[in-house]
């Protein structure tokens, strides 16, 4: 099993370009959720889905949109890139909401 | 909304000594779960506790949930330079998502 498989690992893009970070599980996992981490800031929850077809805001969405389609897919898109949104993402992915969290590698974005 | 405060933001300890981190909810939890995050990785999750009061250990660490269900500490005895990272604590009321706390960042002189 390959659990939580985020693509890609570094991306660096311009002010204003669109792009999609990608995330996929394996263990057939209801939840889903996108979190960024900035130092000193702990893990911020962007948005997440209880299960296909179904998603909701965290604490932080603006800029971001999600779909789910599938129980396997959740991509996030960034709509418009701002230096703001310079981070690392994280996804992540469990049974149910409030359960252990199984957590991709990472995907490390730098926005000029 | 909920809130999760985690203390100390930093620990530097020397080797063998004892780190303890603390976590703080404002509202009553239905869990409390504890994650590890290593330098440049990314979070994997250490345990789950539930009930009021409740205490476990894996090893070395020390996991406990206070009996009005906001708050939980870690403590680790004897660290060693393998404890390096960052922990988490992330808590829920029942049917929630998580939220997380900022986290504690341990640095571990040899």
């Amino acid at each position: 099993n390959a659990g939580v498989t985020q693509t890609p690992k570094f991306q660096v893009l311009k002010t204003g370009q669109s792009m999609t970070l990608q995330c996929a599980q394996d263990m057939n996992h209801e939840y889903m959720s996108w979190y960024r981490q900035d130092p000193g800031m702990g893990l911020r929850l962007i948005h997440y889905s209880v299960g296909a077809g179904i998603t909701d805001q965290g604490e932080v969405p603006n800029g971001y949109n999600v779909s789910r389609s599938t129980t396997e897919d959740f991509p996030l898109r960034l709509l418009s890139a701002a230096p703001s949104q310079t981070s690392v993402y994280f996804c992540a992915s469990s049974y149910r909401t409030n359960q252990p969290q199984h957590f991709g590698d990472g995907t490390r974005l730098s926005i000029l | 909304g909920q809130q999760v405060m985690q203390i100390p933001q930093y620990q530097h300890v020397q080797e063998g000594e004892d780190f303890t981190t603390y976590c703080n909810s404002s509202t009553t939890l239905s869990n409390i779960q504890w994650y590890k995050q290593r330098p440049g990785g990314h979070p994997v999750f250490l345990i789950q506790l539930v009930k009021s009061g409740e205490v476990k250990k894996q090893k070395r660490l020390t996991f406990q949930f206070g009996e009005a269900k906001k708050n939980s500490s870690l403590h680790i005895t004897a660290t060693q330079t393998t404890d390096v990272g960052t922990y988490f604590c992330a808590g829920s009321n029942a049917g929630n998502m998580l939220t997380f706390g900022g986290g504690t960042r341990l640095m571990v002189k040899p």
